[in-house]
């Protein structure tokens, strides 16, 4: 059974450090994996989407990166500012072509401070 | 439209009501999943549509939960006999196929059940 994991469960930086968000994953059969933002109260805003063969997506200040064969992701956040304050999620979508859901992971609350 | 939608935003029922929930997918897109989300957790998977199937339901919990799909586009969560423990946020995802395209949310429905 596929589990995702995020490390840390929370963080918190000053403004203006880079920082990196660890997504793990238990079974490395997967197609591919998603990152996401989840303001309060909101809903889920796509940030990267990595295919199984592909080793890393950038967008803007933010760079992702898969080792599939380790089960593990991870999202670089770039001189952080405090809009970047937000609950970031990973998701493996798990390969073998049974299902299309995606398997999430329970988030890193990240607060950038002023 | 310019994004998935869903309505109500919020939802108050009493326990024991029947509730509906509605989600306008992206046009064009016709895979549709639905997704619950309690305080602090991830999204869990609950059914996946490909066009005006359930491909997968096995994330249902029981069958006072069901879903349909009725001409390929717009979503309707049906919720019977509601209890406490449906209280969640309900997010509606799309996306243009399955398997190795990006899935984008909805802003959710909070369901409270009192």
């Amino acid at each position: 059974k596929q589990e995702v994991t995020q490390i840390p469960a929370a963080l918190s930086v000053p403004e203006g450090e880079n920082l990196v968000l660890n997504c793990s994953f238990t079974d490395s059969a997967i197609y591919n994996l998603q990152w996401f933002r989840q303001d309060p109260g909101k809903g889920l805003t796509s940030l990267l989407l990595i295919q199984s063969s592909q080793r890393e997506q950038t967008s803007g200040r933010l760079n992702a990166s898969l080792d599939k064969s380790s089960g593990r992701s991870t999202l670089y956040i770039a001189a952080s500012q405090p809009g970047d304050s937000a609950t970031y999620l990973c998701a493996v979508r798990p390969g073998g072509g049974a299902t299309n859901k995606l398997i999430f992971g329970t988030g890193t609350l990240l607060a950038v401070q002023p | 439209g310019a994004g998935v939608s869903q309505t109500p935003s919020n939802k108050v029922t009493e326990k024991g009501k029947y509730v509906e929930l509605r989600c306008d997918p992206i046009s064009g897109h016709t895979a549709l999943y639905w997704y619950r989300q309690s305080l602090g957790q991830g999204p869990e998977f609950l059914i996946y549509f490909q066009g005006t199937g359930a491909a997968d339901d096995s994330g249902l919990p029981n069958d006072r939960f069901f879903a349909v799909r009725p001409e390929g586009s717009v979503s309707t969560l049906k919720i019977q006999r509601t209890e406490r423990g449906d209280s969640a946020v309900y997010l509606c995802a799309s996306s243009f196929e399955a398997s190795n395209t990006e899935a984008f949310f909805g802003q959710g429905t909070r369901l409270t059940v009192v």
